[in-house]
């Protein structure tokens, strides 16, 4: 069964460090997401893309982060210096279609010291 | 503030029983919606959509909605201790690609 692959599992950072989260989509999506879990909290948004540009940010989403797809195959996520509150679970998620029908990857846990 | 709203539970139910999930959603221009399962320490799986109103089945799970009263629900028959997760509610509004998601309700099904 296709999946979507996270890399890494876990980082622990620093804070104010530049962290870089990986994701390669199911094979032929189109539309990617990140999203975050902080732990006991709800499952928030934080940017869709899609045929190379960001289609959608939240709030969250501010200057400090920014997605590229540098390669055709990878995903990434880029935080450039890190906040404590930045601690959470980051998920990707792809799907084919824009239905919502997310496929999600096992997510990066994120923890800056 | 666009909203998604679960009772939190834990909403325990024996092995066999029906398990009845609901939420609540502010957004009137919402139009897709959708039923995640999350174990614990795992991400979301998707479940069920629904997207337009009555009652959609699959399989043990049935899903109902009812956009004038801006309500969603989740039935789970038969349900099993491997159902033990906490579903999450998700809706899209039909101008974004984001998904709004509810801060899930815990079930547990005991044997």
């Amino acid at each position: 069964e296709p999946e979507v692959t996270q890399t890494p599992s876990h980082q622990v950072t620093q804070m104010g460090q530049e962290v870089i989260l990986r994701c390669v989509p199911i094979s032929n999506h189109l539309y990617f997401y990140w999203y975050r879990q902080i732990l006991g909290q709800k499952v928030e948004f934080l940017v869709s893309f899609y045929n190379n540009e960001i289609s959608e940010k939240s709030e969250i989403f501010d200057d400090q982060f920014s997605v590229e797809r540098p390669d055709g195959s990878n995903f990434t996520l880029k935080i450039r210096s890190t906040k404590l509150e930045d601690s959470a679970m980051y998920f990707c998620a792809t799907e084919g279609t824009n239905t919502g029908e997310l496929f999600f990857g096992e997510g990066s846990r994120l923890t800056v010291l | 503030q666009k909203e998604v709203e679960q009772n939190s539970g834990p909403l325990s139910v024996p092995e066999g029983a029906i398990a009845s999930l609901n939420c609540t959603y502010s957004d009137r221009g919402s139009q897709s919606f959708f039923w995640y399962r999350q174990y614990s320490g795992k991400s979301p799986e998707l479940i069920m959509s629904i997207y337009s109103n009555g009652d959609k089945e699959d399989g043990r799970f049935t899903a109902q909605l009812n956009k004038a009263s801006q309500y969603v629900s989740l039935l789970i028959r038969d349900s099993q201790p491997s159902d033990s997760a906490t579903y999450l509610c998700a809706v899209q509004s039909d101008s974004g690609y984001a998904l709004n998601f509810g801060k899930g309700t815990s079930l547990l099904v005991t044997p």
